[in-house]
């Protein structure tokens, strides 16, 4: 069964830093390409980042571009996304998801919340 | 790159049929068969029903169909069940990722 499960959310200040993690389990991890999508309280869906199989080559959207930072670590089968310079407007939910091709979203996690007050 | 445009809300009775549309642009839907719904309950993570256009994952029931005409997709609910009143968003791949605005499909 394939199983994504993200960590790290909590509350944190206009300004400051937070890392969130997601591991995955019951597929073949360093053959997936992997994401983050958020969610604000009672909005919609945005695609955040992706990352490549092997990590070299990363995506953002504009409004995350320069401050969010997403990587991997295939070994522990981990995702990762470093979100630096935080604003009220990146509180969500953030989900991690698997890409089975072309920004097809199969997989996701139950998602961990990030609250930033001002 | 904007949100897809999809309708606020849609409903129908046990047993019918909804629709609902997902509007883009050329630069996205109307460019590639690249487009993805997902069914979304209150406080659960999304999950995939349709991906390129028509085809639905292992599991989905056939009640759910998609299909796209020019930079319009559409995902067709057939057979309405108290389940399936959830809210649903489409995606395109374009460049870049773009989701829907999202629908509330409520079950009468």
């Amino acid at each position: 069964e394939v199983q994504l499960q993200e960590s790290g959310g909590g509350l944190v200040q206009s300004g400051g830093s937070l890392r969130l993690s997601c591991v995955g389990s019951g597929f073949s991890f360093a053959d997936a390409w992997m994401n983050w999508v958020r969610q604000a309280p009672g909005k919609g869906l945005e695609w955040v980042a992706s990352i490549t199989q092997d990590g070299s080559e990363t995506y953002y959207a504009d409004s995350v571009k320069g401050r969010f930072s997403i990587s991997r670590h295939n070994a522990s089968r981990s995702l990762y996304l470093q979100m630096n310079s935080l604003r009220v407007e990146d509180t969500a939910v953030y989900f991690c998801a698997r890409d089975r091709a072309f920004k097809t979203f199969d997989y996701w996690g139950q998602g961990t919340l990030v609250t930033v007050s001002s | 790159q904007s949100a897809l445009t999809q309708p606020p809300s849609a409903s129908g009775s046990p047993g019918q049929s909804v629709s609902i549309s997902c509007t883009g642009t050329n630069s996205d839907v109307g460019a590639y068969n690249f487009v993805s719904w997902y069914q979304q309950h209150p406080g659960k993570a999304p999950k995939l029903i349709i991906y390129e256009v028509s085809k639905r994952p292992s599991g989905v029931p056939d009640r759910f169909s998609g299909s796209k005409s020019g930079n319009t997709a559409s995902l067709t609910v057939t057979g309405l069940q108290a389940e399936d009143e959830a809210d649903y968003y489409c995606s395109s791949h374009g460049g870049s990722t773009v989701f829907g605005t999202g629908t509330k499909v409520t079950v009468l």
